[in-house]
Formats: structure tokens, sequence, C-alpha cells
């Protein structure tokens, strides 16, 4: 069984729009991580929260806006979408935030026309 | 800021042939960084291969190997005999000082001819 999910596998969208990936894990993690890959580049950090509270920001656009309705999930909000968008987006989770291991979910990929 | 290079691919080999994946890093915010490798096969999230927190130290896992160089600042990872089954995309990683931030090199797709 999935232990990490995300939800759509694909997306599109036009731009201007908003849209929200879902991400939830069932390894009883206390941390929750996004990561974005876009085409020909390495994967990015994007943010990092423990237990619910954001710990670390690392995407300048407040267009990103990560939700976490519940301790085991952390949804990426991304508003007025733009083709640079495009990427496969990656949730992650670990025991804790400090040295542990992370474990990824499947990605979904975003593609902005 | 910290950064991870890694053989670019894709890379192709024979069944039973050895397999060599170069990763180098360079690491600002801490001077022992945690180092990783992880894999994605098709289809699937990436996954934890093998990790290795000690300079000097190897780490392995499914006949894969990688060793802890901090004089080259190389985290090379190694397999005597790959298989079809490791057809995937291979990741080097390191962790920042807090370890909360994982920078990945590119990744580097990896080709098994049966």
């Amino acid at each position: 069984d999935p232990k990490i999910i995300q939800k759509p596998k694909y997306l599109v969208a036009v731009t201007g729009s908003e849209k929200i990936l879902i991400c939830e894990q069932y390894l009883g993690h206390n941390a929750m991580y996004w990561y974005r890959q876009s085409a020909k580049k390495p994967l990015e950090f994007m943010f990092s929260y423990s237990y619910q509270k954001l710990m670390d920001n690392q995407t300048a656009s407040s267009r990103f806006q990560p939700q976490s309705s519940k301790k085991n999930h952390l949804d990426l909000q991304i508003t007025a979408l733009k083709p640079d968008d495009s990427a496969t987006y990656f949730c992650a989770s670990s025991q804790e935030s400090l040295q542990d291991t992370q474990y990824f979910g499947p990605g979904t990929r975003l593609l902005v026309l | 800021g910290d950064s991870v290079t890694q053989t670019e691919g894709p890379v192709t080999v024979s069944e039973s042939e050895s397999l060599i994946i170069n990763c180098t890093y360079s690491a600002t915010s801490i001077a022992y960084p945690n180092l990783f490798w992880y894999v994605r096969y098709p289809g699937e999230g990436l996954q934890l291969l093998l990790k290795v927190i000690t300079a000097g130290q190897k780490g392995s896992s499914r006949g894969f190997e990688a060793t802890y160089n901090k004089e080259t600042t190389s985290f090379h990872l190694q397999k005597a005999s790959v298989q079809e089954s490791d057809s995937a995309v291979y990741y080097c990683a390191l962790a920042n000082s807090a370890g909360n931030k994982l920078t990945f090199g590119i990744g580097t797709r990896v080709l098994v001819r049966p």
C-alpha cells in the first residue's frame, strides 16, 4: 500500500488559473515537505513543515501556499499559474524535521498551458 | 549554497556489466553533510537507496555501494553487476545542517539492456 499519496497524478491547467496539489502520508511522520522538479533541472526544495508549522520556505513567490489541515496532510495551492510552473511536484515526509530520512511520494506532474 | 553534480545520463549498460555513477558535492551550510542516493523506478516515487552520515564510511543496498570521501567531496555509486530491474533514475543528494532540506543532483537515467 502506498504510504504517501499524491493526487492527482497528472494535471493540466491554463495560465492564470489556480490548482491544489494533494499530499497525504500514512507513515505517522511529523514533518512534511514539498519539492519541485522542472525539466532538465534538479529537484528543488520548496517548503518544510513540522507539526503543521512552516519551518522553511525557499520559494520566492507567494503564489505557492502550503496548507496543512491535518497533521498528515500538506497540500500545495498554486495561484495565478504560469507556464514556468510546469514541473513534477513531490511531497515528502520524515519522522522529525531534523536529520531524518525523507520519504517521497510519486509526484504530481503539472502542465500549465 | 549547497550543490550536487552527478553523471549526466542516460547511461546505457548491458546486464551483468558494472555501473558507476559519479557524484560530487559542495556544501557551504555544513562541513560534513549527510549524503544520500535515491532511486526512482518507472511510475514510482523516489525511494531511498542508501545513506551515509559519516565521512569515510561506505553504504550499501541492493548490491549498490557508495563511499563518503570527504577529501574529494565525492559519493560515487557503484554496482558490480547490474540487472534489467536496475533501470531507473538515480539521484545523489545532501542534507543541510538542519537536516530538513535536501539538495539534489539532476538525476542519472540508467538503462540496462537484457
